[in-house]
């Protein structure tokens, strides 16, 4: 298994600009969810989905489109992308045994550094 | 969201030196992961405490969660090395005890050990 995947690994936009973070995992996990990476504000979640064509929204949505069509597939587009979205992102994916008790596991991406000039 | 406060956000040892980083919050978490991240690369699991006042061990690595579930720490004995990267800690809010995707984590604890 690749387990979770992102691409691109590095990229740089000017403002107002859109892109699409690419995030895929193969290890056929309901859970999959989006954070970004700040210096000295550990992960924030920005969307989550819970299964293909489930999504909600984070702690720090704004600016942050998902959609989730597949189980395999969560991409996360920037529609205009600001200078404040420059930071690391990462995907990650998990599922949940109820009989394993709390002992879920979250997997993360190698993550995207973003750069908005 | 509830919030977690990890601290010392930087921590700078020599090699067989002990330490210990704290996460806390004023609420309750369903239960509390570490991860560990390397530059680069995507925070790991190290462990999930479950239970309040459950002490989990990872070699020298040492867990524990507190009786009320609110704070959690980490005590690293005889450090080494290979110990230095980006320590995080992350907290389950829902009952369920899963976090369907949903984390809240730390700021983390940068630890650096010389040799």
């Amino acid at each position: 298994n690749a387990g979770v995947t992102q691409t691109p690994k590095f990229q740089v936009l000017k403002t107002g600009q859109s892109m699409t973070l690419q995030c895929a995992q193969d290890m056929n996990h309901e859970y999959m969810s989006w954070y970004r990476q700040d210096p000295g504000m550990g992960l924030r979640l920005i969307h989550y989905s819970v299964g293909a064509g489930i999504t909600d929204q984070g702690e720090v949505p704004n600016g942050y489109n998902v959609s989730r069509s597949t189980t395999e597939d969560f991409p996360l587009r920037l529609l205009s992308a600001a200078p404040s979205q420059t930071s690391v992102y990462f995907c990650a994916s998990s599922y949940f045994l109820p009989q394993g008790g709390r002992q879920e596991t979250q997997y993360f991406g190698p993550g995207t550094r973003l750069l908005v000039l | 969201t509830q919030l977690l406060e990890q601290s010392p956000q930087f921590l700078s040892i020599q090699e067989g030196e002990n330490l210990t980083v704290y996460c806390n919050s004023s609420s309750v978490f369903s239960s509390l992961q570490w991860y560990r991240q390397e530059p680069g690369e995507g925070p790991v699991l190290l462990v999930t405490v479950v239970t309040g006042g459950e002490v989990k061990k990872l070699k020298r690595l040492t867990f524990q969660f507190g009786d009320a579930r609110k704070d959690s720490s980490l005590h690293i004995t005889a450090a080494q090395p290979g110990d230095t990267g980006l320590y995080l800690c992350a907290g389950v809010e829902t009952a369920g005890g899963t976090s369907y995707g949903k984390l809240t984590f730390g700021q983390g604890t940068i630890l650096t050990v010389h040799p």
